[in-house]
């Protein structure tokens, strides 16, 4: 079956846009979480939505904020974007949220300038 | 989610077993303990998950010691492609990973 599929693959932005980056789950999957990763700070979680709802939110600004629709797709938007949000932004789906594994996609490598 | 302890880096010749620790001593009762590599650049890959008891799969053996408060993954034979960095994650299940740094693992030849 069709693995997590993240577009753009690439984005280079301006500091100061907004940008907004899009997760489709492997097909059944209801939870989607997102995650930044930096050189500096590794892996790090931003929040999780199953069923439409979020579920769980780490430690980021409200500038990061996302939504998922009722196909389970889900969006991250960041709004007045700045330097440190260059970033590899990766989403990973699971079946129901329950313990089993997440499976990632590639991420979206997003470049501020 | 419990905080995890593992080596920074870690080498393994090809062929032989690579065993990688983790110290998880703050791990509640219903937390699981799940392992994912991420080779350069690509997004993270679930090895494998356990609660208590030893698991294996195709990929990988985990190890968990009686009082869960630390376990081992084991690849058995080691290839160049196994060369990663490896989380150990304690989660209470949602997909919810809080990751750590890491052990990166060197295979070689």
């Amino acid at each position: 079956k069709a693995g997590v599929t993240q577009t753009p693959r690439y984005l280079i932005k301006t500091r100061g846009q907004q940008v907004t980056l899009s997760c489709s789950p492997i097909s059944g999957h209801r939870s989607v979480s997102w995650y930044q990763q930096t050189p500096g700070q590794g892996l790090q979680f931003l929040f999780e939505y199953f069923s439409e709802t979020q579920r769980n939110k780490g430690n980021f600004p409200g500038r990061f904020s996302g939504r998922q629709f009722s196909n389970s797709r889900s969006e991250m938007n960041v709004s007045t974007l700045e330097l440190g949000d260059s970033a590899l932004y990766l989403c990973a789906s699971s079946s129901n949220g329950s313990p089993t594994e997440a499976f990632f996609g590639q991420g979206t490598r997003l470049t501020v300038v | 989610d419990a905080k995890t302890t593992q080596p920074t880096s870690m080498d393994c010749a090809e062929g032989r077993a690579a065993n990688l620790p983790c110290n998880h001593s703050t791990i509640s009762g219903n937390e699981y303990v799940y392992w994912y590599r991420q080779i350069h650049s690509q997004g993270p890959q679930y090895i494998i998950h356990g609660l208590k008891n030893n698991e294996t799969n195709e990929m990988a053996s985990l190890i968990i010691t009686e009082d869960r408060k630390s376990s081992t993954l084991i690849l058995p034979h080691a290839t160049l492609r196994d060369t990663a960095v490896y989380y150990c994650i304690a989660s209470g299940g949602y997909n919810k990973l809080i990751f750590g740094a890491g052990t990166r693992l060197a295979v070689h030849p």
